[in-house]
């Protein structure tokens, strides 16, 4: 089976202060992706990784920043943490095969809440 | 934004019965899916179904597709209180990566 681990679920942290939330997959999945989830507005994409090194902008990029040194492991930065950014942080992997069957992984989520 | 919109936000329903959650999108796409969500917990993967798909069953799940009227629908019958959770429907777009743009979910409650 699929394993996505998220470092923290639950996270209390200050304006202005710097976050790192982790997530590793150990699947050896190519493609990995972040995501916040928010009452009333689903699952909306941050940025995702299609390779290590590799990232690209999702739809609400603004306000994060990612990393992906190792294939397994994709971080999730907030560089001035505001309080806007409380939400639910969803974190996913999948092969990154072609052929239009692609099959996201989820993590268990990291609930922050900026103070 | 692609997203893609549930229909009913929320259902409730007795054990026993089926329940339907309709899904519309936007834009043309490989394939849609649909996850679950159990309260507070990550979303797991339910059905798949490609754009030259019109149907497709998975246990009690049926997922329809109807790329010309761009929607979908989820049929669980003979529903659990194990059901209770939230849906969504994801679509998979054209654009080159294998990104899912999610809908907002239908809450489904189904009591004993």
């Amino acid at each position: 089976d699929v394993k996505v681990t998220q470092s923290s679920r639950y996270l209390v942290k200050r304006t202005g202060e710097k976050v790192f939330l982790e997530c590793v997959q150990d699947m050896d999945h190519e493609n990995m992706f972040w995501y916040r989830q928010d009452p009333g507005l689903g699952l909306r994409l941050i940025y995702f990784s299609y390779d290590v090194k590799m990232k690209e902008k999702g739809d609400i990029p603004e306000g994060y920043s990612v990393s992906r040194e190792k294939k397994e492991r994709f971080s999730l930065i907030l560089e001035s943490a505001s309080t806007n950014q409380t939400s639910m942080y969803l974190c996913a992997s999948s092969t990154g095969l072609a052929g239009g069957r692609e099959t996201q992984y989820f993590g268990p989520g990291t609930r922050l809440l900026v103070l | 934004s692609q997203q893609g919109e549930e229909d009913p936000q929320a259902l409730s329903i007795q054990e026993g019965e089926n329940a339907t959650m309709n899904c519309s999108y936007k834009t043309s796409i490989n394939n849609l899916q649909w996850y679950r969500q159990n309260s507070g917990r990550g979303l797991v993967h339910l059905i798949l179904i490609r754009s030259n798909e019109r149907e497709k069953h998975s246990g009690r799940l049926r997922v329809t597709l109807d790329t010309s009227k761009k929607s979908s629908s989820l049929l669980i019958t003979a529903s659990r209180a194990a059901d209770t959770a939230s849906y969504f429907c994801a679509t998979e777009g054209m654009s080159g990566y294998s990104t899912l743009t999610f809908g907002k979910g239908t809450m489904l409650l189904v009591s004993p």
